[in-house]
This record gives C-alpha cells, sequence and structure tokens, in this order.
C-alpha cells in the first residue's frame, strides 16, 4: 500500500532553516511528480512546489521563491523540502502530496503532516 | 493569484444532499477540467474525494459527486452522513505565472 512517511515535529527561532523529509514506501517512487502543501494553524491548504519524477525539474509557488528547495533521493525513495529565513508567519503543518501517474493535476496520496513552529 | 473562493460552513441534517461551490476565474477552474476536493478531517491530512471535476477515486461513496459550469465548480454530498463532518477543499490546476495549484478557502460542513 501506498505511505508517505513525514520526518516529525521541529521547532525553529527566526531566521533559521527547516528541512523536511518524506519518505515513500509501496510504490515506484521515481514514477510520479512529488508536492509540498502547507496548512498554517486554523487556515486553508497552501501549495508550495513541486518536483518531477526524475528530480530535474522544479516549480515553485511565487510567493516562496528563493526560500524553497525540494530534492529527492531516488536511491531512498525520500522527497526533501528545505525552507529558509523561517518567520513566525512559517509556522504551519508541512504535507507531501504524491501525484498520480501519468501526470493528473492532483493529490492522491498524503503525508501524515510535520508540524514546523518558529518561536523565538 | 487569489485562493478559489468557497462557503465558509454549509449544515445539513443527516440524509439530505448539500452542495459546496469552488470559484475560481479562467486561469483555473473555468480553464481546465482539473479540479479536485478533499475532505480533512481535524488533525488528519486530506483526503481525495474528487478529481478532474467528476471522477472518483477507487473506494470513495458515490454520495459524492463533482461538477463544474464556466468558473465555478461544485460538490455534492448527498445523503449526508455524521462521518461527512469535515472540512472540504476544492483545488485547481491554474496557468497563473505565480503558482501551479490554487486551493480553496475551505469550507465547514457540519451535520445536524
Amino acid at each position: 500500500q501506498v505511505q508517505l512517511v513525514q520526518s516529525g515535529a521541529e521547532v525553529k527561532k527566526p531566521g533559521a532553516s527547516v528541512r523536511l523529509s518524506c519518505k515513500a514506501s509501496g510504490y515506484t517512487f521515481t514514477s510520479h511528480f512529488m508536492h509540498w502543501v502547507r496548512q498554517a494553524p486554523g487556515q486553508g491548504l497552501e501549495w508550495m512546489g513541486v518536483i518531477n519524477p526524475s528530480g530535474d525539474a522544479t516549480s515553485y509557488a511565487q510567493s516562496f521563491q528563493g526560500r524553497v528547495t525540494v530534492t529527492r533521493d531516488s536511491s531512498t525513495s525520500t522527497l526533501y523540502m528545505e525552507l529558509t529565513s523561517l518567520t513566525s508567519e512559517d509556522t504551519a503543518v508541512y504535507y507531501c502530496a504524491r501525484e498520480p501517474t501519468p501526470a493528473r493535476k492532483n493529490f492522491d496520496f498524503w503525508g501524515q503532516g510535520t508540524l514546523v513552529t518558529v518561536s523565538s | 493569484q487569489s485562493a478559489l473562493t468557497q462557503p465558509a460552513s454549509v449544515s445539513g441534517s443527516p440524509g439530505q444532499s448539500i452542495t459546496i461551490s469552488c470559484t475560481g476565474t479562467t486561469s483555473d477552474v473555468g480553464g481546465y477540467n482539473y479540479v479536485s476536493w478533499y475532505q480533512q478531517h481535524p488533525g488528519k491530512a486530506p483526503k481525495l474525494m474528487i478529481y478532474d471535476v467528476s471522477d472518483r477515486p477507487s473506494g470513495i461513496s458515490n454520495r459524492f459527486s463533482g461538477s463544474k459550469s464556466g468558473n465555478t465548480a461544485s460538490l455534492t454530498i448527498s445523503g449526508l452522513q455524521a462521518e461527512d463532518e469535515a472540512d472540504y477543499y476544492c483545488s485547481s490546476y491554474t496557468s497563473s505565472s505565480t503558482l501551479s495549484y490554487v486551493f480553496g478557502t475551505g469550507t465547514k460542513v457540519t451535520v445536524l
């Protein structure tokens, strides 16, 4: 069965960076686009970025440009997301999500989420 | 690029039908048949309920149905059940220069 297991909660100070991971299993990791979506406390979902199956192309929401980097390691079937220059507004639950294949423009499986708290 | 517009809340009694709207623009909802809907219970990850406007993933009840007219997509839940109480989000692929996907503002469904 498809599983996306994310790394544990993080507490960071303003100005720091955070790197989250998402380990995939139960399917061919290298066949699917992978996305990151975040949700601030009590707020809606916000798309952050996507990486292609081979890992050589990414696209990011303009609101995160320059601060976010999404990578993937096919040898370990793991997706990563690094976010820099953190502020309190980056406090949120971050989700990884799989896009069905062939590219179907939706998110059919989600990780359990990782809470990132930014506080001095 | 603003979020797609959804009503903040919708309620209904068990057995009734409710409809949630999702309004966008010609750059997203109106321009592509890539509208999807997600159900999110408190503290849980979102779950795909509808994709490509009206298709249901395997295992999703046929009480959930989707449609689209112009720039507005809709999710209908028929035969409302207690377990349907959750937040619902629409999403669409977008040709915006600032992002590739946009979500709706979210709708809280309450079963009375």
